[in-house]
């Protein structure tokens, strides 16, 4: 059965001290996995896209890494604004649908 | 902002009614998806749509519905509404069926009571 598992579930983090996020996955046939970025009440907003085991994508403080098995997003140099919730979610060569993580809430305080 | 606009943004219904949502996709996106996303999870996809018809399902009973318009815009319907459809809806849309980065709307809050 394919599974998205996120850790930790919460993170908090003092400003500028960098840190990284997990996304574990079993899926049958990855298409792809994505990064998205949640604040409060919102709905998801799109970070980055990864393809195939090696790839390496940033923006800004942030830089997404994925492997056969999980994915990381590192984060440097955090800063207050970058405190939200993380969501990853994969994409089967079958089918249109993201399976989601539960995501991880990252709080950077001043 | 990512184009995708959905409404209304909160609604309160008490159980057993009936409530829709609509989502109106981004500009030259013709695949329009649903989510259900309860307080402190992942989203979790309901249905897709794809030149009007379904072509993907979640594990939601029909009392679930939806359809798409020409214009690709999107409405979901729920039926007889139990109190654990509480939660935020999102609507996504990308280029086609099956390729390309989902890009989502701001969601509808609904409220069971």
């Amino acid at each position: 059965e394919d599974q998205v598992t996120q850790s930790p579930e919460a993170l908090r983090l003092q400003e500028g001290e960098s840190s990284s996020l997990n996304c574990s996955y079993t899926v049958s046939g990855l298409r792809g996995l994505f990064w998205y970025r949640q604040d409060p009440g919102k709905g998801p907003e799109f970070l980055f896209t990864l393809y195939s085991a090696g790839e390496e994508k940033e923006k800004e403080r942030l830089k997404a890494t994925l492997t056969k098995k999980e994915s990381f997003l590192h984060i440097t140099a955090p800063k207050p604004e970058d405190s939200a919730t993380y969501l990853c979610a994969v994409h089967r060569h079958q089918g249109g649908k993201l399976i989601f993580g539960q995501g991880t809430e990252l709080s950077v305080k001043p | 902002e990512t184009g995708v606009t959905q409404s209304p943004t909160h609604l309160i219904k008490t159980r057993g009614q009936q409530v829709t949502l609509r989502c109106s996709s981004q500009s030259g996106h013709n695949t329009v998806s649903w989510y259900q996303q309860a307080l402190g999870q992942g989203p979790q996809f309901i249905f897709q749509y794809y030149r009007e018809e379904e072509n993907g399902r979640g594990n939601f009973p029909p009392r679930f519905s939806g359809l798409q318009f020409p214009n690709y815009s999107s409405e979901l319907n729920v039926n007889a509404l139990e109190l654990d459809d509480s939660a935020l809806y999102l609507c996504a849309s990308r280029t086609s069926s099956n390729t390309g980065e989902l890009f989502f709307g701001e969601g509808s809050r609904l409220t069971v009571l």
